[in-house]
């Protein structure tokens, strides 16, 4: 099955400055490649996607590129606030002909300080 | 208001007891989903279901089960022998196919002593 691997565990930035997360995956068969944010306290919401036929994409303040060759996606957060601080899950999933199976990394804490 | 709720917050146990994980979702979605959540781990799938009176096996299905008797509806039975039952619960729902975006409840959090 599907394996994701998510780099750093922890990442501290000072407000404005830019937070990059890594992950990798095992299945070259997995074409969906979501990130969740979870706040303390709160339930995991999606933040951004991207799919296999797309290299990079954007939405405001982030953006997530993928290397399919290297079986790699990383989210960037730049300009990052406050409220930016919460744990980042990515996730990938294999087409399997149906169904939404995510695997799911093991998260990063990220704190931005004032 | 639509949206996946989770019941009850907090649950406790006794070690040894079953227990039902309550998840209803008025979103209209096919899919459904058990996620159990671990300092560390990230979120790893328990079961899932894509459509009614069918669902499927995750990673770490042995000791849970299922049932999926209503769209609307997917309980969780965290059973005796699950060996390590204390931890953060998280159901979800989606519409069917995938980079449907998942709609995940507030979670429940069993101890078992």
């Amino acid at each position: 099955g599907e394996n994701v691997e998510q780099h750093p565990s922890t990442l501290s930035v000072q407000e404005g400055d830019s937070a990059v997360i890594k992950c990798t995956y095992s299945d070259s068969a997995s074409n969906y490649f979501p990130w969740y944010k979870q706040e303390l306290g709160k339930r995991p919401q999606l933040i951004i996607d991207i799919r296999s036929n797309v290299g990079e994409k954007k939405d405001q303040r982030i953006a997530v590129t993928l290397n399919k060759t290297a079986k790699h996606f990383s989210l960037h957060i730049t300009e990052t606030q406050p409220e930016d601080s919460a744990v980042y899950f990515c996730a990938a999933s294999p087409f399997t002909g149906g169904g939404n199976k995510l695997t799911f990394g093991t998260g990063t804490q990220l704190k931005v300080e004032l | 208001d639509g949206g996946i709720t989770q019941s009850p917050k907090y649950l406790f146990r006794k070690e040894g007891q079953n227990v039902t994980l309550s998840c209803e979702q008025n979103l209209n979605h096919d899919a459904m989903y058990w996620y159990r959540q671990d300092p560390g781990q990230g979120l790893r799938l328990i079961y899932y279901s894509q459509i009614v009176n069918d669902f499927q096996k995750g990673d770490i299905a042995e000791g849970y089960s299922v049932s999926r008797e209503k769209k609307e509806s997917f309980p969780l039975t965290v059973t005796s022998a699950q060996k390590n039952p204390t931890a953060f619960y998280l159901c979800a729902s989606s519409i069917e196919g995938l980079g449907s975006p998942l709609h995940f409840g507030n979670g429940t959090r069993l101890t078992v002593t």
